[in-house]
C-alpha cells in the first residue's frame, strides 16, 4: 500500500496571498495524483487530477505540479472560500487507493 | 442535479450490523464505478470499497469478509452492508462515483454524497 504524507498540517495564510500545499507518496505514483477540497458538512470536491489537470468548473488560481513522489498544490491568490481541508489522493496503484493525512488551510 | 445522497448510518454496539445506503440522481449507479470512502474522528481520508460496473468488487483488507458493498437497480441505489462492526468502523461514510465513463475506472472521483456518520461504541 501506498503511503502518502501531506505537508504542514495546517498551513496559515492571508487572503490574497499564495498557498502552497505538499504531497508526497512513499513510491512513484507516476503522475497518478489527484487533490480534493474539503469543508466540513460538505461533499469533497474533485480539484486536480493526473497531478496538474483542473478539474470541470475549477478556477485558474488552482494549479498541481509534481510527478514521481513529490507533488504541490499552489492556489495563486486565496479567497475566503478557499480556507479548507486539502487532501491528495494516488490513483496510480490500487487497490487501494490511498489518501494523505490532509493540510487545513486557515485564514492567518 | 447530480447528486449522491447518504443514509443510514447511526450508533450501533460492536458487533452488530448496519447498511448504508447512496441514492443517485441525475445519472445511473449501474453504468459507474461506485465506491464508499470514509473519514474517521480526526483522521484522513480511507477508501473502503469499489464497485464496478461489471459486479466485480474490492475491499480494503480491514473490511474483507465483514463488509459487502452491492446496488439496487431498480432504485438507483448503492449500499454497503456492515456486519462485525468495531470501534475502529467509526467514521463518516461516503460514496463516491468514479470520473470514469469507460471501460475501466480511473479511481479518483468527481462525485461524492455529504456521507453519513457510523459510531460504533458500547
Amino acid at each position: 500500500e501506498i503511503v502518502m504524507t501531506q505537508s504542514p498540517a495546517t498551513l496559515s495564510v492571508s487572503p490574497g496571498e499564495r498557498a502552497t500545499l505538499s504531497c508526497r507518496a512513499s513510491q512513484s505514483v507516476s503522475t497518478k495524483l489527484a487533490w480534493y477540497q474539503y469543508k466540513p458538512g460538505q461533499a469533497p470536491r474533485l480539484l486536480i487530477y493526473g497531478a496538474s489537470t483542473r478539474a470541470t468548473g475549477i478556477p485558474a488560481r488552482f494549479s498541481g505540479s509534481g510527478s514521481g513522489t513529490e507533488f504541490t498544490l499552489t492556489i495563486s491568490s486565496l479567497q475566503s472560500e478557499d480556507f479548507a481541508v486539502y487532501y491528495c489522493q494516488q490513483h496510480d496503484n490500487w487497490p487501494p487507493v490511498t489518501f494523505g493525512q490532509g493540510t487545513k488551510l486557515e485564514i492567518k | 442535479e447530480v447528486q449522491l445522497v447518504e443514509s443510514g448510518g447511526g450508533l450501533v454496539q460492536p458487533g452488530g450490523s448496519l447498511r448504508l445506503s447512496c441514492a443517485a440522481s441525475d445519472f445511473t449507479v449501474s453504468s459507474n464505478y461506485m465506491s464508499w470512502v470514509r473519514q474517521a474522528p480526526g483522521k484522513g481520508l480511507e477508501w473502503v470499497s469499489v464497485l464496478f460496473t461489471g459486479g466485480k468488487t474490492y475491499y480494503t483488507e480491514s473490511a474483507k469478509g465483514r463488509f459487502t458493498i452491492s446496488r439496487d437497480s431498480s432504485k438507483n441505489t448503492l449500499h454497503l452492508q456492515m456486519n462485525s462492526l468495531r470501534p475502529d468502523d467509526t467514521a463518516v461514510y461516503y460514496c463516491a462515483r468514479d470520473v470514469s465513463r469507460t471501460s475501466w475506472p480511473y479511481w479518483y472521483f468527481d462525485l461524492w454524497g455529504r456521507g453519513t456518520l457510523v459510531t460504533v461504541s458500547s
